[in-house]
């Protein structure tokens, strides 16, 4: 079966200061999408950014970037100038060939004042 | 606009009553899902629609009905709840599932005593 594994279950990080969170997937796909979610305190899930697969390029929105590293199977996600509103739990999706989304336990992020 | 509504928040049950938990999105989507998530895990999909009429399982179904007569509602049935299913439930909808993008509901925690 398909898994995705957050291997940081917290991370603290400085106000301002940039933080990655990591993410490592498995699949036989050839082709697929992989997303990072935010869900803050609220509780209501909210994408943050998504890449697909085919694409080298890594996907950019605004100050979160991710590392994708195709070969390794690894999906990081990268927030620049960390904001106190960014502080929340942080999950990391891939799609199976079911067209469903298989998730990972989450990380959560704590930002210091 | 409201996006995705989930009703009741929160709800109490003991074991053996059934409920209903309801979910309306109002932006035309045609895929519809129902998570569950759980201290320590990912969601976990329960059941999903693809279109009014279409159901089919998830990953974790035992224990729970949908049906979706309209585009807009995607009710999810507890028959007989039972304390394993305590936790908090997400409805998400997406114009596409390909995409994967999905807009989610604030959540409903439930309590099986």
């Amino acid at each position: 079966a398909q898994t995705v594994t957050q291997s940081q279950p917290e991370m603290s990080v400085q106000e301002a200061e940039t933080v990655t969170l990591s993410c490592t997937y498995d699949t036989s796909e050839s082709d697929y999408y992989l997303f990072w979610y935010k869900q803050p305190p609220s509780r209501q899930m909210i994408l943050v950014i998504r890449q697909e697969a085919y694409k080298q390029q890594n996907a950019t929105e605004n100050r979160f970037s991710v590392n994708f590293q195709k070969a390794a199977k690894s999906f990081s996600l990268k927030i620049s100038d960390s904001q106190l509103g960014d502080a929340a739990m942080y999950f990391c999706a891939s799609m199976d060939s079911n067209y469903q989304l298989i998730w990972g336990a989450g990380t959560k992020l704590i930002i210091k004042p | 606009n409201a996006g995705v509504t989930q009703t009741p928040k929160f709800q109490v049950l003991k074991t053996g009553q059934s409920m209903t938990l309801q979910c309306a999105q109002d932006m035309n989507h045609e895929y519809m899902s129902w998570y569950r998530q759980d201290p320590g895990m990912g969601l976990r999909l329960i059941h999903y629609s693809v279109g009014a009429g279409i159901t089919d399982q998830g990953e974790v179904p035992n224990g729970y009905n949908v049906s979706r007569s309209t585009t807009e509602d995607f009710p999810l049935r507890l028959l007989s709840a039972a304390p394993s299913q305590t936790s908090v439930y997400f409805c998400a909808s997406s114009y596409f599932r390909l995409t994967g993008e999905l807009f989610f509901g604030e959540g409903s925690r439930l309590t099986v005593l």
